[in-house]
């Protein structure tokens, strides 16, 4: 499994954009990446999953660059509610079902 | 959507007692299921696999005999904690692949705070 490093914390403020990059240097052709985000006391949600280019759905976007070393998360126009712990993991599509390794995750705090 | 559940929310122990955390699939069947424990900051550690009709897989470093794994039906785990201390106070947390998602897509329990006095 592929390690992923990641800020470990970032401020924002309400309304504006967040990026969120990951780096994962030894990505595998096998691996896609896949963002979680996890409030306090619950357990994590899935976001978004991605192998190149962009992926898009109604709460985030995830793009990938061409090397694929590295990819950001970027959610548009954060709210205080979008304060929480994200994490980019790095697993094969033979994981599929599979265990997945968090890393250390970014602790995004959303502020008035 | 699908939905994973876990029982008891929170619990708080005697050090010395066994304790049984549930972790249930709602509307769909998990052969699969996994364990992670959580301490405060800190992020999520896989702790085991656990899998229906056989035995579980635990990860390097996690007692197999004080972290009891039972799969018994496909839409229930059990881990039972067993002679708990108080270092074995933390978030547990289970987790089952989505079986309609992508790669590595999974849905989480809400997770049950241990407490052992």
């Amino acid at each position: 499994l592929a390690k992923t490093t990641q800020p470990i914390s970032m401020d924002s403020y309400e309304g504006q954009e967040v990026n969120i990059t990951c780096s994962h240097n030894n990505i595998a052709t096998n691996d896609y990446i896949t963002w979680y985000q996890q409030f306090p006391s619950q357990g994590p949600r899935f976001i978004i999953q991605g192998y190149k280019t962009k992926v898009t759905n109604e709460v985030a976007s995830l793009f990938i660059p061409a090397d694929r070393k590295s990819s950001t998360l970027s959610l548009p126009r954060v709210s205080l509610s979008d304060t929480a712990v994200y994490y980019c993991l790095v697993a094969s599509i033979y994981n599929q079902g599979g265990k997945l390794i968090f890393g250390q995750g970014t602790e995004l705090s959303v502020k008035p | 959507g699908a939905v994973v559940s876990q029982h008891p929310s929170r619990v708080i122990c005697k050090s010395g007692t066994s304790v049984k955390i549930e972790c249930r699939s709602l509307d769909f069947q998990a052969t699969t299921m996994f364990w992670y424990r959580q301490f405060p900051k800190q992020s999520l550690m896989l702790m085991a696999t656990s899998n229906e009709g056989s035995k579980a897989t635990y990860e390097q470093g996690v007692e197999k005999d004080k972290f009891l794994i039972n799969h018994a039906s496909l839409t229930l785990s059990t881990l039972t904690v067993t002679s708990a201390h108080p270092e074995d106070s933390s978030f547990y947390i289970c987790s089952a692949p989505n079986p309609r998602g992508g790669y590595n897509e999974q849905f989480f329990g809400p997770g049950t705070r241990l407490t052992v006095l």
